[in-house]
């Protein structure tokens, strides 16, 4: 079982509305990562981190920012929400030495 | 920039049959090789990676995988698909001077029973 935890699994919420999708895990992991991933398409890399205080933007153009005040914690925020948003959002982590990340469930918004 | 291609969107077998799904990459250097699977309602998890050493790697659940360097692949195998690898398969690659893994648009595979 993935020890990286994402909330809310699912949320539907108004445009202009500001959201924070949270990210943790409990595994120590100093690389941390927000992918997107809409239906039957490929994992946009949107924003990375190499450790506490260190924030990078991804392949994919995103509104959306992070932080990493903490080396457990890795939340995304949307400070107005809009529908073009709307799709899934995985967080994953990975040790020091590079190998395979693990992911979290996901959260799949929905901007009406 | 790296990219990732996974040829086969869908795919569907009947249980007992061989499975073969492609997966090219683009990058000429230095190269980690993952593929990941997709359960329904589950999270992304790994099932096999490769780094260095023997080309051929065993993953879990039965499935292994080829890097061929000469072709840029590294293509996903089982001898014989059960029911329960109804999932996606998604191919990913990073490479020595990226940070992050690039992924393929993943393949979704249908077993019949």
């Amino acid at each position: 079982e993935a020890d990286i935890y994402q909330t809310p699994r699912y949320l539907v919420i108004g445009t202009g509305k500001k959201i924070t999708l949270e990210c943790s895990q409990t595994m120590g992991h100093d690389k941390m990562y927000w992918y997107q991933q809409d239906p039957g398409m490929e994992l946009h890399l949107i924003h990375y981190s190499y450790g506490v205080n260190s924030t990078e933007k991804g392949d994919l153009s995103s509104e959306s920012t992070v932080s990493r005040i903490r080396t457990e914690h890795f939340p995304l925020t949307l400070e107005s929400a809009r529908p073009s948003h709307t799709s899934q959002y995985l967080c994953a982590s990975t040790e020091a030495g590079g190998g395979g990340y693990t992911f979290g469930s996901g959260t799949r918004l929905t901007v009406v | 920039a790296q990219s990732v291609s996974q040829h086969n969107h869908h795919v569907i077998l009947s249980e007992a049959a061989s499975l073969e799904l492609g997966c090219n990459y683009s990058y000429g250097g230095t190269v980690n090789l993952f593929w990941y699977v997709q359960y329904p309602g589950q999270h992304l998890q790994l099932l096999l990676k490769y780094f260095s050493g023997d080309p051929l790697v065993k993953g879990i659940k039965g499935f292994e995988a080829e890097f061929i360097k000469s072709k840029f692949s590294f293509n996903l195998r089982k001898p014989s698909v059960q029911w329960s690898d109804t999932a996606e398969y998604f191919c990913a690659v990073r490479d020595t001077g990226r940070r992050a893994l690039t992924f393929g648009s993943g393949t979704r595979l249908q077993v019949q029973p």
